[in-house]
C-alpha cells in the first residue's frame, strides 16, 4: 500500500533554530496536512494545503510556522526559531480528496528543543 | 478546548470479547467522524467513518454508531483479538471545514490473550 513518508525520525535542535521537517506524500493525492501531537496530549490540527496554497490554519500555526511544496513530491514544515513548546510528534498527512475523507499520516517526526 | 472528548484513557478487555470505545463531542456543526487507530512509533491509521446523515456503519469486525441528539459515537471491535490493542482516536470534520479534523486524547485498548 501507498504510504506517507516522513524524515527525520528525530530531530533535536536549540531553542531559537529553524527547523525544516519533511514530507513525502501519496503520489496522487491533493491534499496535505500537519498535525502534531504533543506528549500526553490529543492529536491537533495545524495546517492544510491545495492547490500551492493554505487551505486552513490553526491558532497554532502562527508566523514562526510555514509550508512550502517546493517540488512535485515534497511537502515541508518550516519553523522559524524554535521554542521548547514547540517540542512534540509532528505528522504530515495526505488524502486524495478533503479531510472528511480518509487521510494517510505518516510515522512521525519527534522533535525536540532543548 | 475539548470538542471531541474520549473520557476514558484505557480499556482493558478479553481477547474474543466486544471492545466499546466511547467519544462525545460538542460542537453541533461536526457532521463527519473517523475513527482511527495508532501503534507506537507510527501515524494513526484509518479505521473507520460514519456521516451525521447515519447512525450506523460496518466493516467487518468494527461498527461504528452515532448519536446525534446525545453527541455521542462509539465504536464497537467483536470479537477482539490482541492485535486490535492499539491507540484509538476519536476524530470529527465539520462542516464547511473540509480540511481540518479535531482528534479527541485518544484511548488505550489492551486485548488479553
Amino acid at each position: 500500500e501507498p504510504e506517507v513518508t516522513q524524515t527525520p525520525s528525530h530531530q533535536v535542535t536549540q531553542m531559537g533554530q529553524e527547523v525544516i521537517l519533511r514530507c513525502v506524500p501519496i503520489s496522487n493525492h491533493l491534499y496535505f496536512y500537519w498535525y502534531r501531537q504533543i506528549l500526553g496530549q490529543k492529536v491537533e490540527f495545524l495546517v492544510s494545503f491545495y492547490n500551492n496554497e493554505i487551505s486552513e490554519k490553526s491558532e497554532i500555526f502562527d508566523d514562526q510556522f510555514s509550508v512550502e511544496r517546493p517540488d512535485g513530491s515534497n511537502f515541508t514544515l518550516k519553523i522559524r526559531s524554535t521554542k521548547l513548546e514547540d517540542s512534540a510528534m509532528y505528522f504530515c498527512a495526505s488524502s486524495e480528496r478533503a479531510a472528511n475523507e480518509k487521510l494517510f499520516f505518516g510515522s512521525g517526526t519527534q522533535l525536540s528543543v532543548l | 478546548d475539548q470538542q471531541v472528548k474520549q473520557n476514558s484513557p484505557s480499556l482493558s478487555v478479553q481477547e474474543g470479547r466486544i471492545s466499546i470505545l466511547n467519544c462525545d463531542y460538542t460542537n453541533s456543526m461536526f457532521d463527519y467522524f473517523l475513527w482511527y487507530k495508532k501503534y507506537p512509533a507510527e501515524g494513526p491509521t484509518f479505521l473507520i467513518s460514519i456521516s451525521s446523515i447515519k447512525d450506523k456503519n460496518e466493516d467487518g469486525r468494527f461498527t461504528v454508531f452515532l448519536n446525534k441528539s446525545a453527541k455521542h459515537l462509539s465504536l464497537h471491535i467483536v470479537p477482539s483479538q490482541p492485535g486490535d490493542s492499539a491507540v484509538y482516536f476519536c476524530a470529527a470534520s465539520a462542516r464547511g471545514s473540509n480540511y481540518k479534523l479535531t482528534f479527541g486524547k485518544g484511548t488505550l485498548l489492551t486485548v488479553n490473550p
